[in-house]
């Protein structure tokens, strides 16, 4: 069983740029979720997809966006970055979404700098 | 709406003291709870969960929680702290979204484990 993947590890971009961080779930997941953690806080949800679809959306501007692929593969997408989009940025898969006692795993985070 | 409090952002202990770590919720039902666990740059790893039933929840690496209804409380504790035990501490509740769920977080514990 393969786990939680995400590329790049570290990524630095300016401010006003845009920039895509990805995902690959485990095999068999069809449901992802990203969440945002900022320095020395816990993570914050910031939607989650399901079959391909939003499937529910936290707390953050339509410039956060995503995208999810049949091969289990996700993409998160940040438009117009600020300074404060700097964080690291988690993906979870888990089985489904309906289920709350469903384990959400995590990837090991791709560490966003905005200067 | 759901949320958790965890009580001290540090808590350094000995080589073989206990570990206690503390984690208050707020639902306004049943709730699902969490401990996840973050190593220096690494992503979350789920340590254990309370869902229904038995009470005292028991999870990897020796650590265990209780779910106390009365006291609104999902502590984490450990007997006898080890220096891999060093880490960043993640409570955590399941809140419903529609369809889906999402994990709130609190903002962490960092566990120092002194030699």
């Amino acid at each position: 069983e393969t786990g939680v993947t995400q590329s790049p590890t570290h990524l630095i971009k300016t401010r006003g740029q845009q920039v895509t961080l990805r995902c690959s779930s485990q095999s068999g997941h069809n449901t992802v979720s990203w969440y945002q953690q900022a320095l020395g806080q816990g993570p914050q949800f910031i939607f989650q997809y399901y079959r391909e679809e939003e499937n529910g959306r936290g707390n953050f501007p339509p410039r956060f966006s995503g995208l999810q692929f049949p091969n289990y593969s996700s993409e998160l997408n940040v438009n117009a970055l600020e300074l404060d989009d700097s964080a690291l940025y988690l993906c979870a898969s888990s089985l489904a979404p309906g289920r709350t006692t469903d384990t959400q795993y995590f990837g090991p985070g791709t560490r966003l700098t905005v200067l | 709406a759901q949320s958790v409090t965890q009580l001290g952002s540090h808590v350094s202990v000995s080589e073989g003291a206990l570990v206690l770590l503390r984690c208050n919720y707020s639902s306004s039902v049943p709730p699902y709870l969490f401990w996840y666990v973050q190593y220096p740059n690494q992503g979350l790893q789920l340590l254990l969960k309370y869902t229904t039933g038995a009470t005292l929840v028991k999870g990897i690496n020796g650590f265990e929680a209780e779910f106390k209804k009365s006291e609104t409380s999902f502590h984490l504790t450990k007997p006898s702290a080890h220096m891999s035990d060093a880490a960043e501490y993640f409570c955590a509740v399941s809140a419903e979204m529609d369809s889906s769920y999402k994990l709130i977080f609190g903002s962490g514990t960092r566990l120092l484990v002194r030699p």
